[in-house]
C-alpha cells in the first residue's frame, strides 16, 4: 500500500465509449502524474500536474483529457481511444519540485476493443 | 537534458548468485537518484533512493546502491538474489522541478 489509490484496476472499453480513470493520494503531496506503460517499452510520462495546474502535456493526443480538481485527485478521461492505446496506466504523486521520491498507484490495465 | 540509461534490457541470474544492475544517467548538478521495482501487472514500488551523503545507499529487500559522481552511475546490486526478486527494475532521476525520468527499464529472470 502506497498511499495512491487508482480505480478501476481493469478497464476493457470500445473505441467508442467514454470512460474515466481515477487516482486518489491522501499524502499532502503537491504533484501528481499520469504515465502510460505498454508492452516492451519505456514508461512514458503522459501529464504532470503542480498544485492542481497542469505543467506538463508531452504531446498527448487529445482523446486523453486530463482533469485535477484539486491536489489529491487526478482523472484521466478518455473518449474515442484506439487499440494501441491499451496500456498500463500509472498514476504517481509526489511534492513536486525539492525533488522527493514519487509513490506509484498499482495502476490501470486498460484494454481498447 | 536529464535523462536515464539502463544498458541491459533483460538479465539472468541463478538463484543465490550476486546481482548488479547498471544504471547511468545524465544531469547537471547533484541528482536525486531512484531504484524501482515492478512486479507484473502491478504499480512502482520504491527499492532504494539517494539525495546526498553517504554514496552507499541500502534498500529494501537486501538491495543496495552505489552512486558514483565520476562515472554517473547509479547501480544497483544485492549479494544473493532470490526467485521472489524477479521482476523489472527502474532506476529514476528527479531533477529540480520534481518531475520523474525512468530508465528503460531491465528485467530480471532468475534461474532455479
Amino acid at each position: 500500500e502506497t498511499g495512491v489509490t487508482q480505480t478501476p484496476r481493469h478497464l476493457v472499453m470500445g473505441m467508442t465509449n467514454k470512460k474515466s480513470l481515477k487516482c486518489e493520494q491522501h499524502l499532502g503531496h503537491n504533484a501528481m502524474y499520469w504515465y502510460k506503460q505498454s508492452a516492451k517499452k519505456p514508461l512514458e510520462l503522459m501529464f504532470v500536474y503542480n498544485f492542481k495546474e497542469q505543467t506538463e502535456n508531452n504531446s498527448v493526443p487529445s482523446r486523453f483529457s486530463p482533469e485535477c480538481p484539486n491536489s489529491s485527485h487526478l482523472f484521466l478521461h478518455l473518449h474515442t481511444l484506439q487499440p494501441e492505446d491499451s496500456a498500463l496506466y500509472l498514476c504517481a504523486s509526489n511534492l513536486g519540485q525539492g525533488g522527493t521520491e514519487a509513490f506509484f498507484g498499482q495502476g490501470t490495465r486498460l484494454t481498447v476493443v | 537534458a536529464q535523462s536515464v540509461t539502463q544498458p541491459d534490457i533483460h538479465i539472468t541470474v541463478s538463484e543465490g548468485a550476486s546481482l548488479e544492475l547498471r544504471c547511468n544517467y545524465s544531469y547537471g548538478a547533484t541528482p536525486y537518484l531512484f531504484w524501482y521495482v515492478q512486479s507484473p501487472g502491478q504499480g512502482l514500488q520504491l527499492l532504494l533512493k539517494y539525495f546526498s551523503g553517504d554514496t552507499l545507499v541500502q534498500g529494501i529487500k537486501g538491495f543496495e546502491a552505489e552512486f558514483k559522481r565520476s562515472q554517473s552511475s547509479f547501480n544497483l546490486r544485492k549479494p544473493s538474489v532470490h526467485w521472489s526478486d524477479a521482476a523489472e527494475y527502474f532506476c529514476a532521476v528527479v531533477g529540480n522541478t520534481g518531475k520523474l525520468i525512468f530508465g528503460q527499464g531491465t528485467t530480471l529472470q532468475v534461474k532455479p
